[in-house]
């Protein structure tokens, strides 16, 4: 069993260019979250999703998007790159009917914009 | 919204040594407060939980306290060993609704234990 995997590990990136950062997990849990990590700041929540088909904002959510089409799958999109998205980034799942809100965090994609 | 403040930033003790790292919550509704562990290029990982109808918690060497008055929880380390070495964070939720359970983070305490 994987857990939840990420995708890419690091990028480098030109301002203005779109991309993609793929997460996926096979533990079948309804909710993902997307964090960003910045030194000193810890992790901020950029967008959620409660179960497939629907997802929210976080903290930090201007210039991201995301989307649940499915389970497992959470990708989180960047329109248009700029400076200060560079970070690195965590995907989460957990499972919100238990309790205790446990997340399970992905190895993370270090990504830089220049 | 809520915030959540971590301190000290960084921390250094010896082997052996216990280890403290305090965390206040602005949000009197938050009722979960986890703490991760986070070793160097990996994602932060739970160690351990408390909520809030409970004082405190322990794990074997970790344990964690929470008032709830004061709107502050600790995380406690004993015989600290050199793989406790890593970056620890607070946080804090509340509700059953999943956006509302969505965790906020302290900055972080980076731990080094010297051999």
């Amino acid at each position: 069993i994987a857990g939840i995997t990420q995708a890419p590990t690091s990028q480098i990136l030109a301002a203005g260019r779109r991309m993609t950062l793929r997460c996926t997990q096979d533990m079948r849990h309804n909710a993902m979250y997307w964090y960003r990590q910045d030194l000193g700041l810890g992790l901020r929540l950029i967008h959620y999703s409660n179960t497939a088909g629907t997802t929210g904002k976080g903290e930090v959510p201007d210039g991201y998007s995301v989307s649940r089409a499915n389970t497992d799958d959470f990708p989180l999109t960047l329109a248009s790159a700029v400076p200060s998205q560079t970070s690195v980034y965590f995907c989460a799942s957990s499972d919100a009917t238990l309790p205790r809100n446990e997340q399970f965090f992905g190895p993370g994609t270090r990504l830089t914009v220049l | 919204g809520e915030n959540v403040e971590q301190h000290p930033s960084t921390l250094s003790v010896q082997e052996g040594d216990s280890a403290v790292i305090k965390c206040t919550y602005s949000d009197s509704a938050s009722n979960y407060f986890p703490w991760y562990k986070q070793e160097l290029g990996k994602g932060p990982q739970l160690i351990i939980d408390i909520r809030s109808n409970v004082g405190e918690k322990k794990d074997q060497r970790i344990a964690v306290t929470l008032n709830k008055t004061a709107k502050h929880f600790s995380l406690h380390i004993t015989e600290t060993q050199p793989e406790d070495s890593a970056v620890y964070f607070c946080a804090a939720s509340k509700g059953m609704d999943t956006g509302r359970r969505a965790l906020t983070f302290g900055s972080g305490t980076r731990l080094q234990v010297q051999p």
